[in-house]
């Protein structure tokens, strides 16, 4: 089982360039979230999907946008990419509302 | 809304000592609970989650963590250090909605 994947794993981009970073899971999970891990902050809620077709901001939106493209796939777009972005951005999934967040590998960002 | 404190960023304790990392939570409503592991550059990993039920849960790897309504705490144990146990350890929390929120996280070092 492949679980939740994501990609790229790494990925370096200049100030003002954009990416879109994908994600993907076969568990048929309705819920998917995106966030960022930077060294003492944990990890912190960027934007997440209760459903299909449908997304919700989370801690620190700013800076970013997201796409429920279908059930298995939420992606996330930096438009214009500042050094304060420079992270590692993992993705989840979630069966329902109790039950426990399943993790991709993470895609480690620099934006120099 | 929830939040989740996790008291002490850096935990040492030697090979054979007890683990103890600490979790608190505030949430308006009864919280689902969750503890994760991350090794380095791996995703996270559940240990173990409290739903309903038993307070006592018992996760992989022998850790185990109580939970405590009056004392707003869930905190993970481990009654006998391994060297394989040091990791970052993290506790989550939801409020039985769709946001999952996480600590700032612990960093266990176990020595020789």
């Amino acid at each position: 089982n492949a679980g939740v994947t994501q990609t790229p794993k790494f990925q370096v981009l200049k100030t003002g360039q954009s990416m879109t970073l994908q994600c993907a899971q076969d568990m048929n999970h309705n819920s998917m979230y995106w966030y960022r891990q930077d060294p003492g902050m944990g990890l912190r809620l960027i934007y997440y999907s209760a459903s299909e077709g449908t997304t919700d901001k989370g801690e620190v939106p700013n800076g970013y946008n997201v796409s429920r493209l279908n059930k298995r796939e939420f992606s996330l777009r930096l438009e214009s990419a500042a050094p304060s972005q420079t992270s590692v951005y993992f993705c989840a999934s979630r069966e329902y509302r109790v039950a426990e967040a399943f993790f991709g590998q993470g895609t480690r960002l620099t934006v120099v | 809304a929830q939040s989740v404190t996790q008291l002490g960023s850096h935990v040492s304790v030697s090979e054979g000592a007890l683990v103890l990392l600490r979790c608190n939570y505030s949430s308006s409503v009864p919280p689902y609970l969750f503890w994760y592991v991350q090794y380095p550059n791996q995703g996270l990993q559940l240990l173990l989650k409290y739903t309903t039920g038993a307070t006592l849960v018992k996760g992989i790897n022998g850790f185990e963590a109580e939970f405590k309504k009056s004392e707003t705490s869930f905190h993970l144990t481990k009654p006998s250090a391994h060297m394989s146990d040091a990791a970052e350890y993290f506790c989550a929390a939801t409020g039985g909605g769709n946001k999952l929120t996480f600590g700032t996280g612990t960093q266990l070092k176990v020595e020789l």
